[in-house]
């Protein structure tokens, strides 16, 4: 248990449907992530925000949309995805971001194993 | 953009020593990471470097050597439960980049 909740752990949808996956970290962090994992892939960062600001958009598809409305809750918003987004997408929390010390340590959530048909 | 190059595959017998190798090149530097990560789970955190040198803590240690851009991570004592993928990861910017990941197979 890493203080870090993620729900759902799974989620099956269409190509045509809208879902939201939700993270919350009750470390009391300042700095929430979204990754993305593929089979075989590095873990890939798609979003990263501080103090509640968007600080970071990997260059992400527009069919993906992070909400953050305070430091301890984050959402991912789906819509029109593609077979090719299935993957396991994994939220983290950190104490700060660029601080050079251990305060940087993000602390990951479970993860959403998501199925696009 | 950001290169971190890690094995991909290493199998250990119960109770040897197993060093993870990580060599990177990245614009900037503001740490190291290792992660475990079990299948099916999430990356927990293992050991954060940021000087060069050894950090240990208890059966894992971790190395850093900023000149050459490179890590290692010393497994001691295996056990089976320390089978499971060992993510490197560096810190640059606001971002970690990652790895693919050393995937550990520890035999009796």
């Amino acid at each position: 248990e890493t203080g870090v909740t993620q729900t759902p752990r799974h989620l099956v949808m269409g190509m045509t449907n809208k879902k939201s996956l939700k993270c919350e970290q009750h470390l009391g962090h300042n700095a929430m992530y979204w990754y993305k994992q593929s089979a075989k892939k590095p873990l890939e960062l798609m979003f990263v925000y501080n103090f509640k600001e968007q600080t970071e958009n990997n260059s992400v598809p527009s069919r993906f949309s992070p909400e953050c409305p305070n430091s301890s809750h984050l959402f991912l918003h789906l819509h029109t995805l593609q077979p090719e987004d299935s993957a396991l997408y994994l939220c983290a929390s950190s104490q700060e971001i660029l601080a050079g010390s251990s305060t940087d340590t993000q602390y990951f959530g479970p993860g959403t194993r998501l199925t696009v048909l | 953009g950001q290169n971190i190059d890690q094995p991909t595959e290493m199998t250990a017998t119960e109770g040897a020593i197993v060093q993870i190798n990580c060599t990177y090149q990245t614009s900037g530097f503001n740490g190291l990471f290792w992660y475990q990560q079990h299948a099916g789970e999430a990356p927990t955190f293992l050991s954060y470097n940021v000087l060069d040198g050894l950090e240990e803590k208890g059966r894992f240690s971790s190395f850093l050597s900023r000149s050459k851009g490179y890590s290692y991570l010393l497994l001691k004592e295996l056990q089976m439960k320390d089978s499971a993928s060992y993510l490197c990861a560096v810190a640059t910017d606001y971002k970690l980049s990652f790895g693919a990941g050393t995937t550990v197979t520890v035999r009796a």
